[in-house]
């Protein structure tokens, strides 16, 4: 059974970092490309970042270009989103989620499988 | 970047109707194209992709069409587990993008 378990969020001041993590187990994890996806409360759904297989190619929101940054450990099964300079509007539940194959044929940014999420809140 | 559009932003319907969601994109797309239900306090469920193939598990009174930049996503007969907000999301490249949501509920 494919889990996609998310940690790290919390209450952080304007300015702050955090670091979330995104544990996955239940396939073979260096098969996919990831993704972080959030939701601020009460609103939709906004792609943040995604990172391919390897790590090799990795993508941002211009919302979160210059203080996000995505990562993986292959080794670990993980998946990572550094959060520098942080802002009250990024506020939101962040789920990381796995790009979906079927058939043999993979499809970027299409995501069946997410993680429950983490809560982040910046306040002061 | 692409935008995506839906409308309506919710509507209500009763048991038993045809329902239909539209979304535009701002650009043409192709037929990279997916639509997501969110339950309230759920994660998002992936229903179909490529504009118009149903994901595994998902009732056959979903259905999905269009090409370019005009969707939509239609529910043949609407059912009380069907009260959710429905996305759709643009893939063909980056960034990824989805559409402000669609709010279903029983009239």
């Amino acid at each position: 059974e494919v889990q996609l378990v998310e940690s790290g969020g919390g209450v952080v001041r304007p300015g702050g970092s955090l670091r979330l993590s995104c544990a996955a187990s239940g396939f073979t994890f260096d098969d996919y490309g990831m993704s972080w996806v959030r939701q601020a409360p009460g609103k939709g759904l906004e792609w943040v970042s995604g990172i391919n297989w390897n790590g090799g190619s990795t993508g941002y929101a211009d919302s979160v270009k210059g203080r996000f940054t995505i990562s993986r450990d292959n080794a670990k099964n993980s998946l990572y989103l550094q959060m520098n300079s942080l802002r009250a509007e990024d506020t939101a539940l962040y789920h990381c989620a796995r790009d979906y194959c079927t058939n043999g044929v993979c499809y970027t940014w299409v995501f069946a499988y997410w993680g429950q999420g983490t809560l982040v809140t910046v306040s002061s | 970047d692409i935008q995506m559009t839906q409308s309506p932003s919710s509507l209500s319907a009763s048991v038993g109707d045809r329902v239909t969601i539209t979304c535009r994109a701002s650009q043409g797309i192709s037929n990279y194209l997916a639509w997501y239900q969110q339950k309230p306090g759920k994660v998002p469920k992936l229903l179909i992709y490529a504009a118009s193939t149903l994901q595994s598990g998902v009732p056959s009174r979903f259905s999905g069409s269009g090409s370019g930049t005009d969707f939509t996503l239609t529910i043949s007969s609407l059912q009380p587990e069907d009260v959710a907000t429905y996305y759709c999301q643009k893939y063909n490249s980056a960034p990824p993008a989805f559409g402000p949501g669609t709010k279903v509920d029983i009239k």
